[in-house]
């Protein structure tokens, strides 16, 4: 079966850096995705990896590893408003989304 | 207004109800989708539709049933819920073409369901 793996809940310190993982199986691979979700909002779109390698954009960054099914969000400089969850979502060959069950993160001051 | 739009935000129904929640779409894309969101599971695709007709419907309990009379506006009609259907229910669109490749999906904020 296809499954994605993340963290259920991260604590982090404000100011700091933290690293959230996301590792899958998937039926073939067509781009993972990273979206923002705050309590009671919309999830948001982050980021898109298709190829090896770092993307960065501002204080975010994610990494993806295809051979090892494997992909990271790094948040630098954490401030209070990026507490959130944090969803990590996989295209499969059929272009289908698969989705983890997200990664709660918690900033404290 | 801009983005995805859903109403009503918060909704409480007895299992013999029937109501709708509906979505709006101000961004020009030609799919669309329903979504349901547990707590700590991962989002369930219910419904997609392209260019207003369903190309997915996953297993969905005909309990459910969508309706996306066209590209910007699209539905969830629901009768005789059970209350493990409390969730929030999340529509999203998107647009085909994208030069990047990515499929990027814009949420609404949800419409939170609670089912007594």
């Amino acid at each position: 079966g296809q499954n994605i793996d993340q963290p259920t809940e991260m604590t982090a310190t404000e100011g700091a850096i933290v690293q959230i993982n996301c590792t899958y199986q998937t039926s073939g691979f067509n781009g993972l995705f990273w979206y923002q979700q705050h309590a009671g909002e919309a999830p948001t779109f982050l980021s898109y990896n298709v190829l090896d390698g770092l993307e960065e954009k501002g204080r975010f960054s994610s990494f993806l590893s295809r051979s090892k099914g494997y992909s990271y969000l790094l948040l630098k400089e954490l401030q209070m408003k990026d507490s959130a969850s944090y969803l990590c979502a996989v295209e499969d060959s059929n272009y289908q989304l698969i989705w983890g069950a997200g990664t709660k993160l918690i900033i404290k001051p | 207004e801009t983005g995805v739009t859903q109403t009503p935000r918060h909704l409480v129904m007895g299992m013999t109800n029937k109501k709708s929640l509906k979505c709006e779409q101000h961004l020009g894309h030609n799919a669309m989708y329903w979504y349901k969101q547990s707590a700590k599971k991962p989002l369930e695709l219910m419904f997609v539709y392209n260019f207003k007709e369903q190309t997915e419907n996953n297993s969905v309990p005909s309990r459910f049933s969508p309706e996306c009379p066209n590209s910007s506006h699209l539905f969830l009609h629901l009768h005789t819920l059970q209350p493990e259907d409390s969730a929030l229910y999340l529509c999203a669109s998107s647009q085909d073409g994208d030069p990047s490749g990515a499929n990027v999906l814009t949420f609404g904020a949800g419409s939170r369901l609670t089912v007594l």
